[in-house]
């Protein structure tokens, strides 16, 4: 079966600019994560999903980002306008609702704002 | 609010047992989770404990205390690919989120 596919898996753009990175949850898991990882910071929660309902943005910094999921195999995080500050991996992740815990991480954006 | 805390590296003989600890404090605690992370790759799902006491799952084993707030992860038989970040991870009760404490980078040299 293949795994959370996220694309780009580089993107390189500069400041002011809009990013969006996708990504394709494992089919048949209904909960789906996108996280921020950086050095200083570690792996940070934005945003998860529940059978395509945001249910805790708690962890989206600004009103910069925004994520939505259309439907149940596909989401998207925007960035816009882009800065310096946002360059991290960002990666995707879904599970199944009765081992939410168990998540499949894809292999991440790495996102670099010049 | 949590706050998760892990020693940041430590390194370890090939075949040896090394021992990786994460201290919380945090409410609504509902389980403690932990994940090996490669450079460059994702972080993937190694074992969870809910409530007190050992699981044991081949060569990796978790333990859980929850009045002290404290879990490790014991590597036993260590091997070469064993070299990662460990990252352990509060849930918590009435949501799916979880919250990483930073990692503990483990080398193994022969």
């Amino acid at each position: 079966d293949a795994g959370v596919i996220q694309s780009p898996r580089h993107e390189v753009t500069e400041m002011g600019q809009e990013v969006t990175l996708r990504c394709k949850p494992i089919s048949g898991h209904d909960y789906l994560f996108w996280y921020r990882q950086t050095m200083m910071r570690g792996l940070e929660l934005l945003i998860y999903f529940n059978n395509n309902v945001p249910i805790d943005d708690s962890g989206m910094p600004e009103d910069r980002f925004s994520a939505k999921m259309p439907n149940a195999s596909f989401s998207t995080l925007k960035i816009q306008p882009s800065e310096p500050r946002d360059s991290a991996v960002y990666f995707c992740a879904s599970s199944l609702s009765n081992r939410a815990y168990e998540q499949y991480f894809g292999p991440g954006t790495r996102l670099t704002v010049t | 609010g949590q706050n998760i805390d892990q020693p940041t590296e430590m390194t370890a003989t090939e075949g040896a047992i090394v021992q990786i600890n994460c201290t919380y404090q945090t409410s609504g605690f509902n389980g403690l989770f932990w994940y090996q992370q490669h450079a460059g790759e994702a972080p993937t799902f190694l074992s969870y404990n809910v409530l007190d006491g050992l699981e044991e799952k081949g060569r990796f084993s978790s333990f859980l205390s929850r009045s002290k707030g404290y879990s490790y992860l014991l590597l036993k038989e260590l091997q070469m690919k064993d070299s990662a970040s460990y990252l352990c991870a509060v849930g918590y009760y009435g949501n799916n989120r979880l919250a990483f404490g930073k990692g503990n980078q483990v080398v193994v040299i022969p």
